[in-house]
């Protein structure tokens, strides 16, 4: 049972371009859609988090929109650079009662220069 | 601050065999979870921890168990080791009782299967 679906599975991207990386969920209750960012040999680690009552979050380069209606929630990196070269992750969190992450099946996203 | 520790950080072992790993959370953080992460499933939550009780856990058969001491340092153990062990086990921290305040990841202990 996926509850959540993560698109693209990888990504190209030039220097200074947008990075988008998309999330679809299958169910209402949940409390905050966090993104994570991995780097080889390293764990995840939190980048940006949205609760559902809000419809946009940005810090610095990193936008997360998100749709209630629909759904879906996104990532979005703004000039995008070598550096920001990972695998990233969405989530859903199930707040209290549940303590537990549950994760899209991650984008691998390359910077080209 | 030191992150969340993990160790050790590579383990080989045989089919049939157990395995215990180790967790030492942030200073201060009393929930721990772990989480198993393999290219196929992704990142799958396993259980978490807060006071030393374990409040969730998830589809994993009963070979998978942990615990949480009262310095809240965390171990699991997986027993009669299976190929498809083979994984990348993640500890995350988070200093919360209730709500999110984000969970924070050690860098894995990478366990192999032979």
């Amino acid at each position: 049972q996926q509850q959540v679906k993560q698109s693209p599975q990888s990504l190209i991207v030039q220097k200074g371009g947008i990075s988008i990386i998309n999330c679809a969920y299958e169910n209402t209750a949940f409390d905050y859609f966090p993104w994570y960012q991995q780097f080889p040999g390293k764990g995840p680690a939190l980048l940006i988090a949205i609760r559902p009552d809000v419809s946009e979050k940005k810090e610095g380069r990193f936008t997360i929109s998100f749709n209630k209606s629909a759904k879906q929630f996104s990532l979005h990196i703004m000039d995008s650079q070598p550096g920001d070269s990972a695998t990233y992750f969405c989530a859903v969190d199930s707040g209290a009662g549940s303590y537990q992450l549950t994760f899209g099946k991650g984008t691998k996203l390359s910077v080209i220069p | 601050k030191a992150g969340v520790t993990q160790t050790p950080r590579y383990l080989i072992k045989t089919r049939g065999q157990q395995v215990t790993l180790s967790c030492s959370p942030i200073s201060g953080h009393r929930s721990v979870s772990w989480y198993q992460q393999t290219p196929g499933q992704g990142l799958q939550f396993l259980f978490e921890y807060f006071s030393e009780t374990q409040r969730n856990k998830g589809n994993f058969p009963g070979r998978f168990s942990g615990r949480q001491f009262s310095n809240s340092r965390s171990e699991m153990n997986v027993s009669t080791l299976e190929l498809g062990d083979s994984a990348l086990y993640l500890c995350a921290s988070s200093p919360r009782d209730r709500g999110f305040a984000g969970y924070t990841f050690g860098s894995g202990t990478r366990l192999t299967v032979v």
